[in-house]
């Protein structure tokens, strides 16, 4: 079954500056990677997703994700972090074999300095 | 002119209660889940259904019993309601039961077990 790791519990940056979200998943052959947002009191919301192609996927508010099979890897990144961006987020990998079944990540929870 | 809906957002209830969640979509989507999301925001998948049918159902205790009317709908009944029981239920809802189709989060029904 697949599994994913989110290594950082927490994160603090200031605004304006660049943001990597760390995301590590175990599956035997490529995965569906995605990424979700959840502000406060919200549901979640799709940021991007990873299930073939291009490595570096873009995604809506500026954000991309980069697939490194070697690593096992889908980081989330930022160049210029918004106020607005402070949120939790989720990584979550899914596998061909078991339909739309996601495993989430226990999230990071992203706060912005000003 | 919400996507996924869930009522109520808020149920406060005694232990040994029966409540119920409803969730609907207007998206036109095939396929629908139950999430629970506990206190540390670890979310897991309980349930999905493609068009009425069950297909996800992971190791959930049978007090707990989702229903889908239709494609467009689908309820969680919980019976006996216990402690352990109070978190966030989230909804969703995707376009079809395959990898990788985005899924669509309600608002989230924030149960509290007393």
């Amino acid at each position: 079954a697949q599994s994913v790791t989110q290594p950082d519990i927490h994160i603090t940056v200031s605004e304006g500056a660049s943001l990597e979200l760390r995301c590590n998943y175990s599956y035997g052959a490529t995965p569906y990677l995605f990424w979700y947002v959840q502000s406060p009191g919200q549901g979640l919301q799709l940021l991007l997703k990873y299930f073939s192609g291009d490595t570096l996927v873009q995604g809506i508010k500026g954000f991309e994700a980069e697939f490194k099979r070697s690593q096992s890897s889908f980081n989330l990144r930022k160049p210029s972090v918004h106020w607005s961006d402070a949120a939790e987020y989720f990584c979550a990998v899914g596998a061909p074999e078991y339909g739309n079944k996601l495993v989430f990540g226990a999230g990071t929870i992203l706060r912005v300095k000003s | 002119d919400t996507a996924v809906s869930q009522t109520p957002k808020y149920l406060v209830t005694q232990m040994g209660n029966d409540k119920s969640i409803k969730c609907e979509q207007n998206l036109g989507h095939d396929t629908m889940y139950w999430y629970k999301q506990d206190s540390k925001k670890f979310l897991k998948i309980m349930f999905s259904y493609n068009n009425k049918e069950l297909i996800i159902n992971e190791t959930v205790p049978n007090r707990f019993s989702p229903k889908s009317p239709d494609k467009a709908h689908l309820n969680l009944h919980i019976n006996s309601l216990e402690l352990g029981d109070s978190a966030v239920y989230f909804c969703a809802s995707s376009q079809a039961i395959a990898g990788g189709e985005t899924q669509y989060f309600g608002p989230g029904t924030r149960l509290l077990v007393l």
